[in-house]
């Protein structure tokens, strides 16, 4: 049982480049999304989405791009890196029951170094 | 944003019981209520989730009043791996959109 799978694990960037983060979960949940933790803080929102097809912007989305083109991946994009990107990225999936709440499930995370 | 308050910090011997309360004053007629636990360099992980009144699982209990504009995360003789930062969450009737983790409470286990 994979679970939420987040790749690659560490990424070193110049400044100006671009790359992917690639997340893939295997539990059939509608909702994905992509959050960032910077050192001491709490996690924030950078993008969701709500099923294949369906994306939009969290609470800090500037600099990334995403898109949901099947059920089962949801990468994101950085189009010129930045220092200020440098952070930690969680993907994560989750479901509602219609009798509970929100149960998030997260990747292992993934490590950037924009320099 | 359905923003949370809880203590930043928390310390506590081994053995002993530690309860991490958390204000959620604009909680929702369907929000349920959820805490999660994150050890340095992993994702946060689910612990517990209630609506009312008590849940208890094999890990943690959860206390709600009935007014629900806070909760308890009860933890039952802590051990040094219990070490971590703990999130409470609740979606602010907007959907998991709306989350906000905060920057939690860290709990340090003392020997």
């Amino acid at each position: 049982n994979a679970g939420v799978t987040q790749t690659p694990k560490f990424q070193v960037l110049k400044t100006g480049q671009s790359m992917t983060l690639q997340c893939a979960q295997d539990m059939n949940h509608e909702y994905m999304s992509w959050y960032r933790q910077d050192p001491g803080m709490g996690l924030r929102l950078i993008h969701y989405s709500v099923g294949a097809g369906i994306t939009d912007q969290g609470e800090v989305p500037n600099g990334y791009n995403v898109s949901r083109s099947t059920t089962e991946d949801f990468p994101l994009r950085l189009l010129s890196a930045a220092p200020s990107q440098t952070s930690v990225y969680f993907c994560a999936s989750s479901y509602r029951n219609l009798d509970s709440g929100n149960t998030i499930y997260f990747g292992e995370g993934s490590w950037l170094t924009v320099v | 944003l359905a923003k949370t308050t809880q203590p930043i910090s928390m310390d506590s011997y081994e053995g002993q019981e530690v309860n991490i309360t958390c204000s959620h004053n604009n909680i929702a007629t369907n929000d349920y209520i959820t805490w999660y636990q994150q050890f340095p360099s992993q994702g946060p992980r689910f612990i517990i989730q209630g609506y009312k009144t008590k849940v208890t699982n094999e890990v943690a209990s959860l206390f709600i009043p009935a007014d629900r504009k806070s909760s308890t995360l009860s933890l039952p003789r802590v051990s040094l791996s219990d070490t971590a930062v703990y999130y409470c969450l609740y979606e602010g009737g907007a959907g998991a959109n709306n989350l906000f983790f905060g920057t939690g409470t860290r709990l340090t286990v003392i020997p």
